[in-house]
């Protein structure tokens, strides 16, 4: 089956840096990828959506220039969180569709993200 | 405005029992509706999903039950198993917005054994 892959699951910075995580595809190719944030015992957050080659398009309320999205191959997205401050700590997961169209989403295993 | 309601926000059952949990929504034009299942510190992963265009879909003990014209869908888990203890997670998505998942607020499911 489809498997989507995350790195880093887990990682932990100090405030003001920037941190990137790294979402692939792993057995086929992702025209779209989506990355959510997720609070405790909350439902997923749609950030932005990334298409490969493009800019991606962010949702309302989700700054841009604070949340950096790359969608540089079909295999590849990378969220940067710059500047990242304690309330950026979340959950953060990503998604990938294949490039048939078809409606089926898989999730990465996410990453946990720490901001001391 | 949420766009899928789901209920309950818990729900426990007993080992063996039935886990029904419902799904809501007003936008007609979604047409898939997929149903996720995550546990603690892992992604959503993939349960089961259902066209508008049946009523009912089967996958083991995974059940969508689909009423389009009251814009509602459920899950049932038959002989609920202690290892279904997980949050559950209805999705509705349409063909214009390229896949855009809008997720219910999730069921936290446990099961005694």
């Amino acid at each position: 089956g489809a498997v989507v892959s995350q790195h880093p699951s887990r990682v932990i910075c100090k405030s003001g840096t920037s941190v990137k995580i790294e979402c692939r595809s792993l057995d086929f190719q992702a025209t779209t990828m989506f990355w959510y944030r997720q609070f405790p015992k909350q439902s997923l957050m749609l950030m932005a959506t990334s298409n490969e080659g493009s800019k991606a398009t962010y949702e309302q309320g989700v700054e841009k220039d604070k949340f950096l999205i790359n969608h540089a191959s079909l295999t590849l997205s990378t969220l940067t969180v710059t500047s990242a401050h304690p309330e950026d700590s979340s959950f953060y997961i990503c998604s990938a569709s294949d490039s048939s169209g078809a409606d089926t989403q898989y999730f990465g295993p996410g990453t946990r993200l720490t901001v001391l | 405005q949420q766009q899928v309601k789901q209920s309950p926000q818990s729900l426990i059952v007993q080992k063996g029992g039935i886990s029904i949990i419902n799904c809501a929504y007003e936008n007609t034009a979604f047409d898939y509706f997929p149903w996720y299942q995550q546990f603690p510190g892992k992604g959503p992963a993939l349960l089961i999903a259902i066209r508008p265009d049946v009523s009912e879909k089967k996958e083991g003990r995974f059940t969508i039950s689909f009423n389009k014209s009251a814009k509602q869908f459920s899950l049932h888990i038959m002989d609920s198993q202690p290892g279904d203890s997980a949050t559950y997670f209805c999705a509705a998505s349409m063909g214009s917005t390229l896949g855009r998942l809008y997720f219910g607020r999730g069921t936290q499911l446990t099961v005694w054994p």
